[in-house]
Protein backbone atom coordinates (compact mmCIF):
# COMPACT_ATOMS: atom_id res chain seq x y z
CA UNK A 1 0.00 0.00 0.00
CA UNK A 2 1.13 3.47 -1.00
CA UNK A 3 2.30 5.43 2.55
CA UNK A 4 3.58 9.06 1.16
CA UNK A 5 2.05 10.71 -1.82
CA UNK A 6 2.73 13.68 -3.45
CA UNK A 7 -0.07 14.69 -6.17
CA UNK A 8 1.98 17.63 -7.85
CA UNK A 9 4.30 16.18 -10.21
CA UNK A 10 5.21 19.50 -11.04
CA UNK A 11 5.00 23.15 -9.65
CA UNK A 12 5.98 26.58 -10.75
CA UNK A 13 6.42 29.93 -8.05
CA UNK A 14 7.38 33.20 -8.82
CA UNK A 15 10.50 34.42 -7.22
CA UNK A 16 9.82 36.21 -3.31
CA UNK A 17 6.36 34.02 -3.83
CA UNK A 18 6.03 31.46 -0.99
CA UNK A 19 4.91 27.97 -2.68
CA UNK A 20 3.56 25.03 -1.14
CA UNK A 21 4.45 21.36 -1.84
CA UNK A 22 1.57 18.88 -0.91
CA UNK A 23 2.06 15.17 0.81
CA UNK A 24 0.01 12.88 2.28
CA UNK A 25 0.85 10.01 4.51
CA UNK A 26 -0.96 6.79 5.62
CA UNK A 27 -0.08 4.84 8.82
CA UNK A 28 -1.47 3.49 11.51
CA UNK A 29 1.46 3.41 13.83
CA UNK A 30 1.30 6.26 16.71
CA UNK A 31 4.71 7.07 16.32
CA UNK A 32 6.10 8.08 13.10
CA UNK A 33 8.33 10.84 11.85
CA UNK A 34 8.04 13.19 8.60
CA UNK A 35 10.50 14.95 6.45
CA UNK A 36 11.03 16.69 3.10
CA UNK A 37 14.44 16.43 1.57
CA UNK A 38 15.44 18.56 -1.86
CA UNK A 39 17.33 16.64 -4.59
CA UNK A 40 18.60 19.60 -7.21
CA UNK A 41 19.99 18.53 -10.42
CA UNK A 42 23.32 17.67 -9.29
CA UNK A 43 21.57 14.91 -7.40
CA UNK A 44 22.04 14.98 -4.27
CA UNK A 45 19.74 14.36 -1.54
CA UNK A 46 19.51 16.91 0.75
CA UNK A 47 17.75 17.16 4.31
CA UNK A 48 15.42 19.77 5.20
CA UNK A 49 13.12 19.61 7.71
CA UNK A 50 11.45 17.01 10.58
CA UNK A 51 7.85 16.55 11.90
CA UNK A 52 7.31 14.29 14.75
CA UNK A 53 4.38 12.42 15.35
CA UNK A 54 3.77 13.74 18.55
CA UNK A 55 5.22 17.38 18.13
CA UNK A 56 2.59 19.69 18.89
CA UNK A 57 3.84 22.75 16.92
CA UNK A 58 5.05 22.66 13.34
CA UNK A 59 8.69 22.42 12.62
CA UNK A 60 10.53 25.66 10.76
CA UNK A 61 13.39 25.56 9.70
CA UNK A 62 14.73 28.71 8.45
CA UNK A 63 12.58 29.76 5.32
CA UNK A 64 10.97 26.01 5.26
CA UNK A 65 7.58 25.10 7.45
CA UNK A 66 5.94 21.98 7.84
CA UNK A 67 2.54 22.60 7.96
CA UNK A 68 1.29 19.22 9.76
CA UNK A 69 -2.30 18.30 10.16
CA UNK A 70 -2.30 14.82 12.12
CA UNK A 71 -6.17 14.20 11.80
CA UNK A 72 -5.89 14.78 7.79
CA UNK A 73 -2.64 13.21 7.56
CA UNK A 74 -0.60 15.68 5.65
CA UNK A 75 2.51 17.32 5.93
CA UNK A 76 2.69 20.03 3.22
CA UNK A 77 5.81 21.79 2.74
CA UNK A 78 5.90 25.70 2.63
CA UNK A 79 8.65 27.63 1.21
CA UNK A 80 8.99 31.39 1.53
CA UNK A 81 10.39 33.82 -0.32
CA UNK A 82 11.19 31.11 -3.00
CA UNK A 83 14.99 31.73 -4.47
CA UNK A 84 16.11 30.74 -7.67
CA UNK A 85 18.14 27.92 -6.06
CA UNK A 86 14.94 26.66 -5.00
CA UNK A 87 14.52 24.59 -7.78
CA UNK A 88 14.54 21.29 -7.46
CA UNK A 89 12.61 17.97 -6.93
CA UNK A 90 11.11 18.04 -3.47
CA UNK A 91 10.19 14.50 -1.83
CA UNK A 92 8.41 13.94 1.14
CA UNK A 93 9.37 10.64 3.18
CA UNK A 94 7.93 8.80 6.49
CA UNK A 95 9.91 7.01 8.88
CA UNK A 96 7.93 4.16 10.74
CA UNK A 97 8.30 2.47 14.26
CA UNK A 98 11.13 0.04 12.69
CA UNK A 99 13.37 3.12 11.28
CA UNK A 100 12.27 2.20 7.37
CA UNK A 101 11.74 5.03 5.22
CA UNK A 102 8.85 5.35 2.57
CA UNK A 103 9.47 8.11 -0.07
CA UNK A 104 6.86 9.66 -2.28
CA UNK A 105 6.98 10.34 -6.25
CA UNK A 106 8.66 13.96 -5.69
CA UNK A 107 7.17 17.26 -6.71
CA UNK A 108 9.26 19.21 -9.18
CA UNK A 109 9.50 22.80 -8.41
CA UNK A 110 10.87 25.92 -11.15
CA UNK A 111 11.34 28.73 -9.23
CA UNK A 112 10.63 31.54 -11.91
CA UNK A 113 12.31 35.54 -12.16
CA UNK B 1 32.11 17.90 8.57
CA UNK B 2 30.75 13.81 9.04
CA UNK B 3 29.60 12.33 5.23
CA UNK B 4 28.32 9.04 3.82
CA UNK B 5 30.68 8.54 0.68
CA UNK B 6 29.93 6.51 -2.16
CA UNK B 7 32.75 4.59 -4.56
CA UNK B 8 32.44 4.88 -7.50
CA UNK B 9 30.57 7.87 -8.07
CA UNK B 10 29.82 6.37 -11.73
CA UNK B 11 30.01 3.13 -13.34
CA UNK B 12 29.41 1.90 -17.16
CA UNK B 13 29.75 -1.80 -17.40
CA UNK B 14 28.15 -4.36 -20.22
CA UNK B 15 25.42 -6.33 -19.74
CA UNK B 16 26.44 -9.66 -17.43
CA UNK B 17 29.55 -8.21 -15.71
CA UNK B 18 29.33 -8.14 -11.99
CA UNK B 19 29.11 -4.64 -10.46
CA UNK B 20 30.00 -3.80 -7.21
CA UNK B 21 28.95 -0.39 -5.01
CA UNK B 22 30.66 0.18 -1.79
CA UNK B 23 28.99 2.50 1.37
CA UNK B 24 31.17 4.19 4.31
CA UNK B 25 28.43 5.24 6.36
CA UNK B 26 28.80 7.86 8.66
CA UNK B 27 30.73 7.13 12.01
CA UNK B 28 28.79 6.20 14.83
CA UNK B 29 25.23 5.51 12.70
CA UNK B 30 24.36 1.91 13.00
CA UNK B 31 21.35 1.61 10.19
CA UNK B 32 22.31 1.97 6.74
CA UNK B 33 19.99 2.02 3.97
CA UNK B 34 20.47 1.37 0.04
CA UNK B 35 18.15 2.49 -2.18
CA UNK B 36 17.19 3.22 -6.11
CA UNK B 37 16.61 5.63 -8.03
CA UNK B 38 15.06 5.82 -11.47
CA UNK B 39 13.17 8.36 -13.52
CA UNK B 40 10.37 5.84 -14.03
CA UNK B 41 9.79 4.14 -10.20
CA UNK B 42 11.05 6.81 -8.31
CA UNK B 43 13.34 6.09 -4.93
CA UNK B 44 12.69 2.34 -4.45
CA UNK B 45 14.22 1.12 -0.79
CA UNK B 46 16.40 -1.91 -1.95
CA UNK B 47 17.57 -3.19 1.73
CA UNK B 48 18.45 -1.83 5.10
CA UNK B 49 20.38 -2.79 8.28
CA UNK B 50 20.67 -2.22 12.02
CA UNK B 51 23.85 -2.87 13.70
CA UNK B 52 25.54 -4.77 10.39
CA UNK B 53 22.57 -6.97 10.57
CA UNK B 54 20.17 -7.39 7.37
CA UNK B 55 16.49 -6.08 8.52
CA UNK B 56 14.24 -6.19 5.10
CA UNK B 57 15.84 -6.84 1.55
CA UNK B 58 12.25 -7.32 0.49
CA UNK B 59 12.84 -4.69 -2.21
CA UNK B 60 15.93 -6.13 -3.59
CA UNK B 61 15.37 -8.77 -6.56
CA UNK B 62 17.39 -11.88 -4.98
CA UNK B 63 18.22 -13.39 -7.93
CA UNK B 64 21.01 -10.98 -8.60
CA UNK B 65 21.30 -8.57 -5.89
CA UNK B 66 23.08 -9.00 -2.41
CA UNK B 67 23.83 -6.49 0.26
CA UNK B 68 26.66 -7.14 3.00
CA UNK B 69 27.97 -4.80 5.79
CA UNK B 70 31.62 -6.83 6.47
CA UNK B 71 32.01 -4.46 9.05
CA UNK B 72 30.33 -1.16 10.31
CA UNK B 73 32.20 1.11 7.94
CA UNK B 74 31.61 -0.47 5.04
CA UNK B 75 28.58 -1.40 3.18
CA UNK B 76 28.16 -3.32 -0.39
CA UNK B 77 25.56 -3.38 -2.70
CA UNK B 78 26.49 -5.93 -5.59
CA UNK B 79 24.65 -7.22 -8.99
CA UNK B 80 25.42 -10.50 -10.58
CA UNK B 81 24.86 -10.36 -12.93
CA UNK B 82 23.98 -6.83 -14.22
CA UNK B 83 21.55 -5.80 -16.83
CA UNK B 84 20.49 -2.89 -18.81
CA UNK B 85 17.53 -2.25 -16.26
CA UNK B 86 19.69 -2.24 -13.22
CA UNK B 87 20.93 1.50 -15.18
CA UNK B 88 19.68 3.57 -12.03
CA UNK B 89 21.08 5.90 -9.58
CA UNK B 90 22.31 3.95 -6.06
CA UNK B 91 21.97 6.24 -2.68
CA UNK B 92 23.34 4.68 0.54
CA UNK B 93 21.77 6.73 3.48
CA UNK B 94 23.09 5.96 7.24
CA UNK B 95 21.52 7.14 10.13
CA UNK B 96 21.01 6.89 13.99
CA UNK B 97 17.94 6.10 15.61
CA UNK B 98 16.13 8.14 17.77
CA UNK B 99 18.93 11.08 16.39
CA UNK B 100 16.26 13.59 15.30
CA UNK B 101 13.60 11.05 14.48
CA UNK B 102 15.62 8.66 12.24
CA UNK B 103 16.69 11.22 9.70
CA UNK B 104 18.85 9.73 7.08
CA UNK B 105 21.82 11.22 5.92
CA UNK B 106 22.34 10.31 2.02
CA UNK B 107 25.74 9.97 0.43
CA UNK B 108 26.13 11.71 -3.51
CA UNK B 109 24.97 8.55 -4.82
CA UNK B 110 26.26 5.69 -7.43
CA UNK B 111 25.17 6.46 -11.25
CA UNK B 112 25.31 3.12 -13.00
CA UNK B 113 24.55 2.10 -16.76
CA UNK B 114 24.66 -0.78 -17.94
CA UNK B 115 25.20 -1.07 -21.91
Amino acid sequence: AQKITQTQPGMFVQEKEAVTLDCTYDTSDPSYGLFWYKQPSSGEMIFLIYQGSYDQQNATEGRYSLNFQKARKSANLVISASQLGDSAMYFCAMSDNFNKFYFGSGTKLNVKP
Amino acid sequence: DARVTQTPRHKVTEMGQEVTMRCQPILGHNTVFWYRQTMMQGLELLAYFRNRAPLDDSGMPKDRFSAEMPDATLATLKIQPSEPRDSAVYFCASGLPMDRGNEQFFGPGTRLTVL
